[in-house]
C-alpha cells in the first residue's frame, strides 16, 4: 500500500473552507484515496473516497490531482464540530478489509 | 444512515472476568469488523466476518474470540480479561468484504483492573 503523508496539525477559523492534504507519491494505477476523521473519544468516520475524479458528497470534496500523486480534502464551511483528526488512506479495494490509520492532522476549527 | 451501535459506551471488569462486547448494524451489512485503539499504536483488527457464522482473524486475535449468530449482530468476547486489554474498542461493519468505506460504532473503553 501506497504511504501518505499528512501535516500533524491545521488550524482553520470557523465558517471558512479547511483544505487538508495528504501526498501520496507512490500511489499505483489501482488503489483508491479515502479520507476518514475520528473526533475525540469517538469511533472513526468515514468521509469520501475517490480514483481519480474529483468526488462530492454532503461532507466534503475530494480534489485528486491529475498524477494522482496527492489529493486535498475540502470542507467547504468548517464548523467547530469539525475539529477532529483527519486520516488520508491510500488502498487497493480487493487486498483485504484491514482499516489502518497513519498520524493523520488534527484539524482545529477556532470560533 | 448507516448505524452501529455498541452495548457499552465505558465499561470496567476485573481480571480474569468473561468479557461480552455486542455490536448491532442496522443496514444489512455483509462484513463486520472489531479494532481496537491504542495511543501510538493506531487501530488494529481483532476478527472480521464477512457472513453469519463465518469470522476470520484479524492481526492481533489472541485473548479473543467472536460470535456472529446473526447477520446484524457481531460480538466479540475476552474469555479471561486481562489488564493489557485495557483499550478502546471498536466495531466496524461495511457492505462489501473489500470496501473501505467502513462504519463505525461509538467505541467502548474498557478498562481492566
Amino acid at each position: 500500500d501506497a504511504k501518505t503523508t499528512q501535516p500533524t496539525s491545521m488550524d482553520c477559523a470557523e465558517g471558512r473552507a479547511a483544505n487538508l492534504p495528504c501526498n501520496h507519491s507512490t500511489i499505483s494505477g489501482n488503489e483508491y484515496v479515502y479520507w476518514y476523521r475520528q473526533i475525540h473519544s469517538q469511533g472513526p468516520q468515514y468521509i469520501i473516497h475517490g480514483l481519480k475524479n474529483n468526488e462530492t458528497n454532503e461532507m466534503a470534496s475530494l480534489i485528486i490531482t491529475e498524477d494522482r500523486k496527492s489529493s486535498t480534502l475540502i470542507l467547504p464551511h468548517a464548523t467547530l464540530r469539525d475539529t477532529a483528526v483527519y486520516y488520508c488512506i491510500v488502498r487497493v479495494e480487493t487486498s483485504g478489509s484491514r482499516l489502518t490509520f497513519g498520524e493523520g492532522t488534527q484539524l482545529t476549527v477556532n470560533p | 444512515d448507516v448505524k452501529v451501535t455498541q452495548s457499552s459506551r465505558y465499561l470496567v471488569k476485573r481480571t480474569g472476568e468473561k468479557v461480552f462486547l455486542e455490536c448491532v448494524q442496522d443496514m444489512d451489512h455483509e462484513n463486520m469488523f472489531w479494532y481496537r485503539q491504542d495511543p501510538g499504536l493506531g487501530l488494529r483488527l481483532i476478527y472480521f466476518s464477512y457472513d453469519v457464522k463465518m469470522k476470520e482473524k484479524g492481526d492481533i486475535p489472541e485473548g479473543y474470540s467472536v460470535s456472529r449468530e446473526k447477520k446484524e449482530r457481531f460480538s466479540l468476547i475476552l474469555e479471561s480479561a486481562s489488564t493489557n486489554q485495557t483499550s478502546m474498542y471498536l466495531c466496524a461493519s461495511s457492505p462489501g468484504l473489500a470496501a473501505y468505506e467502513q462504519y463505525f460504532g461509538p467505541g467502548t473503553r474498557l478498562t481492566v483492573t
